[in-house]
């Protein structure tokens, strides 16, 4: 089954305390891109992914990193999380046309709280 | 740039009711539009996409959108809503040049009443 997996779910963490939100997709994928939902600005891209080894910043990148050294996994990081980064985060992956993306699968989503 | 704009944040319909669901774009290039639907604690899950076919994009559960350049519009439609299709809708377009990446609207909360 084709999917994306994304741990953990739910995650509560102390200000200041590194974290890593796994992402892994099975559909040989070359695009992975990671989100933010909070309530009433949708969704807002933090990083993304061409392909391996080649990532660049999304619209709110500040605060976070991520590695893409294999092609099926993209993990997200916070080095020191802030309580700003309460939110809910997902994962995608993403099939292509030429240059544009034609469908994201998304993950389950992971909902971090940071007290 | 791309942008993407959703009318509405919250639409409330009766069971039955026809479901209109807007969306608005902005592109320079010719668009690839998306809508994806996300029920309470899920990930996002493709409804419908136009990928410059056919203009009228049938998708799962009885949905539709068509596209219309003029007006630069891709509205998801239903012609009779159920109490499953209580959910938050967000539609996408997909940006041209090398990198392609979604850009999402804010999402449309629809309500069903019985």
């Amino acid at each position: 089954e084709a999917q994306v997996t994304q741990n953990p779910r739910y995650l509560i963490t102390v200000t200041g305390k590194k974290l890593t939100v796994t992402c892994s997709q099975n559909m040989n994928h070359e695009y992975m891109s990671w989100y933010r939902q909070d309530p009433g600005l949708g969704l807002r891209q933090i990083y993304y992914s061409m392909n391996v080894e080649v990532t660049d910043k999304g619209d709110v990148p500040e605060g976070y990193k991520v590695s893409r050294k294999e092609k099926r996994n993209f993990p997200l990081i916070l080095e020191s999380p802030s309580p700003n980064q309460t939110s809910l985060y997902f994962c995608a992956s993403s099939s292509r046309q030429g240059a544009r993306n034609t469908e994201a699968f998304f993950g389950q989503g992971t909902r971090l709280t940071v007290v | 740039a791309q942008s993407v704009t959703q009318l509405g944040s919250h639409v409330s319909v009766s069971e039955g009711a026809l479901v209109l669901l807007r969306c608005n774009y902005s592109s320079s290039v010719p668009p690839y539009l998306f809508w994806y639907v996300q029920y309470p604690n899920q990930g996002l899950q493709l409804l419908l996409k136009y990928t410059s076919a056919a203009t009228l994009v049938k998708g799962i559960n009885g949905f539709e959108a068509e596209f219309k350049k003029s007006e630069t519009s891709f509205h998801l439609t239903k012609p009779s809503a159920h109490m499953s299709d209580a959910a938050e809708y967000f539609c996408a377009v997909s940006e041209g040049g090398s990198q392609g990446n979604l850009i999402f609207g804010k999402g449309t909360k629809l309500s069903v009443k019985p």
